[in-house]
Protein backbone atom coordinates (compact mmCIF):
# COMPACT_ATOMS: atom_id res chain seq x y z
CA UNK A 1 0.00 0.00 0.00
CA UNK A 2 1.19 3.29 -0.66
CA UNK A 3 0.48 6.45 1.52
CA UNK A 4 1.32 10.40 1.62
CA UNK A 5 2.35 12.78 4.72
CA UNK A 6 1.36 15.95 4.84
CA UNK A 7 2.56 16.86 8.69
CA UNK A 8 1.27 20.39 9.00
CA UNK A 9 -2.45 20.92 8.67
CA UNK A 10 -1.15 25.02 8.12
CA UNK A 11 1.57 26.88 7.44
CA UNK A 12 1.47 30.52 7.93
CA UNK A 13 4.18 32.50 6.26
CA UNK A 14 4.83 36.58 5.90
CA UNK A 15 4.76 37.97 2.34
CA UNK A 16 7.91 37.68 0.61
CA UNK A 17 9.80 35.09 2.85
CA UNK A 18 10.48 31.76 1.58
CA UNK A 19 7.89 29.34 2.13
CA UNK A 20 8.48 25.27 2.59
CA UNK A 21 5.21 23.05 2.46
CA UNK A 22 6.32 19.33 3.98
CA UNK A 23 5.61 15.73 2.30
CA UNK A 24 6.68 12.16 2.95
CA UNK A 25 6.05 9.59 1.09
CA UNK A 26 5.91 5.36 1.26
CA UNK A 27 5.38 3.30 -2.23
CA UNK A 28 6.67 0.36 -3.11
CA UNK A 29 8.33 1.11 -6.20
CA UNK A 30 9.76 3.82 -7.85
CA UNK A 31 7.47 6.92 -6.87
CA UNK A 32 5.91 8.83 -9.26
CA UNK A 33 5.04 12.80 -6.91
CA UNK A 34 2.87 15.41 -7.90
CA UNK A 35 1.82 18.62 -5.85
CA UNK A 36 -1.49 19.92 -6.47
CA UNK A 37 -2.88 23.33 -5.25
CA UNK A 38 -6.78 24.42 -4.81
CA UNK A 39 -8.03 27.44 -4.43
CA UNK A 40 -11.44 28.04 -2.20
CA UNK A 41 -14.59 25.95 -4.37
CA UNK A 42 -12.57 25.26 -7.00
CA UNK A 43 -10.96 21.97 -8.42
CA UNK A 44 -7.07 21.28 -8.35
CA UNK A 45 -4.81 22.93 -10.60
CA UNK A 46 -1.40 20.31 -11.43
CA UNK A 47 1.89 22.31 -10.26
CA UNK A 48 4.39 20.00 -10.60
CA UNK A 49 5.65 16.67 -10.86
CA UNK A 50 9.02 14.57 -9.82
CA UNK A 51 8.63 10.95 -12.64
CA UNK A 52 12.73 10.78 -13.21
CA UNK A 53 15.83 12.86 -13.79
CA UNK A 54 17.18 16.16 -11.69
CA UNK A 55 15.69 15.93 -8.05
CA UNK A 56 14.90 20.03 -8.04
CA UNK A 57 11.44 20.45 -9.88
CA UNK A 58 10.27 23.21 -11.11
CA UNK A 59 6.61 24.04 -11.41
CA UNK A 60 4.11 26.41 -12.05
CA UNK A 61 3.73 29.75 -10.46
CA UNK A 62 7.26 29.93 -9.25
CA UNK A 63 7.19 26.39 -7.16
CA UNK A 64 9.41 24.15 -6.88
CA UNK A 65 10.36 20.62 -5.31
CA UNK A 66 13.24 18.72 -4.82
CA UNK A 67 12.71 15.04 -4.23
CA UNK A 68 14.68 13.50 -1.67
CA UNK A 69 14.88 9.70 -2.05
CA UNK A 70 16.92 8.32 1.29
CA UNK A 71 14.83 10.56 3.36
CA UNK A 72 11.45 9.61 1.27
CA UNK A 73 10.51 13.35 0.81
CA UNK A 74 8.67 15.89 -1.79
CA UNK A 75 8.78 19.53 -0.35
CA UNK A 76 7.39 21.95 -1.89
CA UNK A 77 8.83 25.84 -1.87
CA UNK A 78 9.11 28.88 -2.98
CA UNK A 79 12.04 31.40 -2.89
CA UNK A 80 9.35 34.67 -2.34
CA UNK A 81 5.99 33.81 -1.15
CA UNK A 82 2.75 35.91 -2.40
CA UNK A 83 -0.77 36.83 -0.73
CA UNK A 84 -2.36 34.98 -3.70
CA UNK A 85 -0.12 31.67 -2.71
CA UNK A 86 -2.78 31.36 -0.06
CA UNK A 87 -4.51 27.60 -1.04
CA UNK A 88 -5.04 24.59 -0.45
CA UNK A 89 -1.95 22.75 -0.93
CA UNK A 90 -1.78 18.50 -1.93
CA UNK A 91 0.84 15.58 -2.37
CA UNK A 92 -0.03 13.05 -4.40
CA UNK A 93 2.19 9.86 -5.27
CA UNK A 94 1.71 6.69 -7.59
CA UNK A 95 3.71 3.98 -8.26
CA UNK A 96 5.68 4.39 -11.36
CA UNK A 97 5.27 2.92 -14.85
CA UNK A 98 2.48 2.36 -16.94
CA UNK A 99 -0.89 1.50 -16.21
CA UNK A 100 -4.38 3.25 -15.04
CA UNK A 101 -3.63 3.57 -11.12
CA UNK A 102 -4.93 6.65 -9.28
CA UNK A 103 -3.15 8.87 -6.94
CA UNK A 104 -3.21 8.59 -3.30
CA UNK A 105 -3.14 12.13 -1.68
CA UNK A 106 -1.77 13.37 1.67
CA UNK A 107 -4.42 15.24 3.59
CA UNK A 108 -3.82 18.66 2.57
CA UNK A 109 -1.91 22.07 4.08
CA UNK A 110 -3.29 24.90 4.52
CA UNK A 111 -0.91 27.85 3.03
CA UNK A 112 -1.70 31.24 4.53
CA UNK A 113 0.51 33.74 3.17
CA UNK A 114 0.27 37.10 5.40
CA UNK A 115 0.94 40.59 3.81
CA UNK B 1 -9.70 22.84 -17.41
CA UNK B 2 -8.65 19.89 -19.64
CA UNK B 3 -12.33 19.98 -21.37
CA UNK B 4 -13.62 17.95 -18.79
CA UNK B 5 -17.18 18.93 -16.84
CA UNK B 6 -19.33 17.88 -14.08
CA UNK B 7 -22.71 17.36 -13.64
CA UNK B 8 -24.59 18.41 -11.67
CA UNK B 9 -22.17 20.83 -9.65
CA UNK B 10 -24.75 20.75 -6.69
CA UNK B 11 -26.87 18.33 -5.66
CA UNK B 12 -29.02 17.90 -2.40
CA UNK B 13 -30.80 14.66 -2.02
CA UNK B 14 -32.40 12.43 0.75
CA UNK B 15 -30.91 9.16 2.60
CA UNK B 16 -31.78 6.33 0.79
CA UNK B 17 -32.67 7.50 -3.20
CA UNK B 18 -30.21 6.62 -5.75
CA UNK B 19 -27.75 9.46 -6.89
CA UNK B 20 -25.97 9.22 -10.50
CA UNK B 21 -23.18 12.20 -11.32
CA UNK B 22 -21.50 13.03 -14.65
CA UNK B 23 -18.30 13.23 -16.09
CA UNK B 24 -17.85 14.55 -19.71
CA UNK B 25 -14.18 14.91 -21.18
CA UNK B 26 -14.15 16.28 -24.87
CA UNK B 27 -10.62 15.08 -26.05
CA UNK B 28 -11.01 10.83 -25.97
CA UNK B 29 -8.67 10.34 -22.88
CA UNK B 30 -8.53 6.87 -21.91
CA UNK B 31 -8.10 6.71 -18.55
CA UNK B 32 -11.19 8.70 -16.12
CA UNK B 33 -11.03 8.67 -12.14
CA UNK B 34 -13.86 9.27 -9.77
CA UNK B 35 -12.46 10.65 -5.84
CA UNK B 36 -14.05 12.35 -3.02
CA UNK B 37 -12.57 14.88 -1.02
CA UNK B 38 -13.66 15.23 2.80
CA UNK B 39 -11.94 17.84 5.57
CA UNK B 40 -8.75 15.64 6.72
CA UNK B 41 -8.63 13.38 4.42
CA UNK B 42 -7.62 14.86 1.56
CA UNK B 43 -8.69 13.08 -2.10
CA UNK B 44 -9.58 9.22 -2.24
CA UNK B 45 -10.16 7.34 -4.75
CA UNK B 46 -13.39 5.51 -5.52
CA UNK B 47 -13.00 3.64 -8.85
CA UNK B 48 -11.37 4.52 -12.14
CA UNK B 49 -11.76 3.48 -15.79
CA UNK B 50 -9.04 2.38 -18.56
CA UNK B 51 -11.29 2.14 -21.30
CA UNK B 52 -14.77 1.61 -22.33
CA UNK B 53 -16.68 -0.86 -19.98
CA UNK B 54 -13.21 -1.04 -18.30
CA UNK B 55 -13.48 0.07 -14.71
CA UNK B 56 -12.04 -0.76 -11.54
CA UNK B 57 -11.95 -0.20 -7.70
CA UNK B 58 -10.42 2.32 -5.87
CA UNK B 59 -9.84 2.52 -2.10
CA UNK B 60 -13.61 3.57 -0.96
CA UNK B 61 -15.59 2.22 -3.50
CA UNK B 62 -18.31 0.36 -1.17
CA UNK B 63 -21.45 1.71 -1.64
CA UNK B 64 -20.39 3.69 -5.38
CA UNK B 65 -20.72 1.58 -9.09
CA UNK B 66 -19.71 3.20 -12.08
CA UNK B 67 -20.21 2.66 -15.51
CA UNK B 68 -18.39 3.67 -18.80
CA UNK B 69 -19.98 3.19 -21.93
CA UNK B 70 -18.95 5.25 -24.04
CA UNK B 71 -15.01 6.95 -24.13
CA UNK B 72 -16.40 10.58 -23.24
CA UNK B 73 -18.78 10.01 -20.23
CA UNK B 74 -17.56 8.47 -16.66
CA UNK B 75 -20.81 7.90 -14.45
CA UNK B 76 -20.62 7.47 -10.49
CA UNK B 77 -24.00 5.94 -9.07
CA UNK B 78 -24.87 5.50 -5.43
CA UNK B 79 -27.46 3.34 -5.15
CA UNK B 80 -28.81 4.20 -2.04
CA UNK B 81 -27.24 7.12 -0.82
CA UNK B 82 -26.27 7.78 2.99
CA UNK B 83 -25.11 10.79 5.00
CA UNK B 84 -21.79 9.49 4.84
CA UNK B 85 -21.82 9.94 1.32
CA UNK B 86 -21.88 13.65 1.75
CA UNK B 87 -18.83 15.24 0.43
CA UNK B 88 -17.58 17.08 -2.81
CA UNK B 89 -16.59 14.38 -5.98
CA UNK B 90 -13.90 15.50 -8.43
CA UNK B 91 -13.55 13.28 -11.57
CA UNK B 92 -10.37 13.36 -13.58
CA UNK B 93 -8.39 12.33 -16.65
CA UNK B 94 -4.73 10.77 -17.22
CA UNK B 95 -3.43 11.47 -20.95
CA UNK B 96 -2.23 8.25 -21.78
CA UNK B 97 1.05 9.70 -23.66
CA UNK B 98 3.46 11.89 -22.26
CA UNK B 99 1.91 12.42 -19.09
CA UNK B 100 1.79 11.72 -15.76
CA UNK B 101 -0.49 13.86 -13.80
CA UNK B 102 -3.71 13.65 -13.93
CA UNK B 103 -6.18 16.74 -14.80
CA UNK B 104 -9.47 17.42 -12.81
CA UNK B 105 -12.95 18.41 -13.18
CA UNK B 106 -14.67 21.24 -11.37
CA UNK B 107 -16.50 18.60 -8.63
CA UNK B 108 -19.71 18.38 -7.74
CA UNK B 109 -21.23 19.71 -4.15
CA UNK B 110 -23.21 16.17 -3.07
CA UNK B 111 -25.38 16.79 0.25
CA UNK B 112 -27.27 13.35 1.58
CA UNK B 113 -29.52 14.59 3.89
Amino acid sequence: AQSVAQPEDQVNVAEGNPLTVKCTYSVSGNPYLFWYVQYPNRGLQFLLKYITGDNLVKGSYGFEAEFNKSQTSFHLKKPSALVSDSALYFCAVRVGGGGADGLTFGKGTHLIIQP
Amino acid sequence: DAGITQSPRHKVTETGTPVTLRCHQTENHRYMYWYRQDPGHGLRLIHYSYGVKDTDKGEVSDGYSVSRSKTEDFLLTLESATSSQTSVYFCAIRPVLGYNEQFFGPGTRLTVL
